[in-house]
Formats: C-alpha cells, structure tokens, sequence
C-alpha cells in the first residue's frame, strides 16, 4: 500500500468541466510534487510546492492551478481542459525538496 | 535542461539471465534515485546514490553511482519475471526522469 493517497483514481471529464485531484500524505513531509505522464513516457514535473509554497511550476499552463492548503494535503485544479492533456498524475511527497519521493498511485484522467 | 540519458530503452530478456541499465548526464549531479514502475502504479523507489564511486546493493540489484558523479548504473542478476516492470533513473538536483528502461523478464 502506498503512503500517498490520490483520490479519485479515474476520472473522465469534458473541456469544459471543472473538476480536481487530491493528493494526502500523512508522513510529515514538508515538500510535495505533481507529475504529468503520458502512455509508454517518464514522468515530467509539472508543480513543486516546499514548505506549503510553491517553489517550482515547470511552465505549466493556467489550466492547471495547484493548491497546497495544508502540509499534507495538494490538489490540482483542473479547468477547461484539452485532449492532449489526459494523463497518469502523479503526487509525491518528500521529506524536503530533492530527498527521494514517495508517490501514490496516480489519478488517470480522460478528457472527451 | 541538462539531459538524463537512460538506456537501453526496452530490453527483453528471458529468466535468469543478466541485464545491465545505465543513466548518464552531461552534467555532474549530487544524487540519483532508481525507482521501479508497475502498470498502473506510481514509481517505487528502489534506492538513492550520493557519494561518487558508491555501490548498493539489494538482493540481485547492484547500483553503482560513477566516480564523477555524472553516470550511475544497475544490474540485475539472475532476473525473474517479477523483476518486469518500468525502471527510472531520476537526478535529485532538478527532480528530472530519465526515458525510462521498460524490462520483460520472460520465464
């Protein structure tokens, strides 16, 4: 069982739907991570957030809004979505910023 | 963006044999993690590398962590078919994955 929840674990949403990806970690790690993966492809970091402030969005488009509220919870906002952007996401979470990560199992969106 | 090379990209082999995965960068880097991916799971760490010329060990994988810091690999002995999975090597500095080595073990 993995450490990192990610809720839900499928969802299928139009391009205009507002919908959002949760991720909950409870191991005290203060740095958290979202992950963008295409089929048969690495993962790519999309947001990096330290200390519950995000430190790193890799030129993600605004589509895409993260949220940290709290050490252990991140949610990614999603918001008039395209096709090229149906995915595996990836959360992970760290003790600190480039410490090893722990991920949870991912939230496979489908765009129609 | 520095590059992680991974290679080789798709391997194939049959029970028991060896197989070997290298990651390279241009760059010299601090640390590298080796993380296993199963279909439809996140990756699962398998080990992190930091002091150059390091070598670990975990049951019949061998990581080693190049003297320059700039290259690190992994062998599998004997490998089984649980070992089938995607193997990623990712650089602690920028949190960036190399392409990933997608290994079948066939029995």
């Amino acid at each position: 069982d993995t450490e990192v929840t990610q809720t839900p674990k499928h969802l299928v949403m139009g391009m205009t739907n507002k919908k959002s990806l949760k991720c909950e970690q409870h191991m005290g790690h203060r740095a958290m991570y979202w992950y963008k993966q295409k089929a048969k492809k690495p993962p790519e970091l999309m947001f990096v957030y330290s200390y519950e402030k995000l430190s790193i969005n890799e030129s993600v488009p605004s589509r895409f809004s993260p949220e940290c509220p709290n050490s252990s919870l991140l949610n990614l906002h999603l918001h008039a979505l395209q096709p090229e952007d149906s995915a595996l996401y990836l959360c992970a979470s760290s003790q600190d910023r480039h410490q090893p990560q722990h991920f949870g199992d991912g939230t496979r969106l489908s765009i129609l | 963006t520095q590059l992680l090379e991974q290679s080789p990209q798709f391997l194939s082999i049959q029970e028991g044999e060896n197989l070997t995965v290298y990651c390279n960068s241009s760059s010299v880097f601090s640390s590298l993690q080796w993380y296993r991916q199963e279909p439809g799971e996140g990756p699962v760490l398998l080990v992190t590398v930091v002091t150059g010329g390091e070598v670990k060990k975990l049951k019949r994988l061998t990581f080693q962590f190049g003297d320059a810091r700039k290259d690190s690999s992994l062998h599998i002995t004997a490998a089984q078919p649980g070992d089938t999975g995607l193997y990623l090597c990712e650089r602690g500095d920028d949190m960036r994955f190399g392409a990933g080595t997608r290994l079948t073990v066939k029995p």
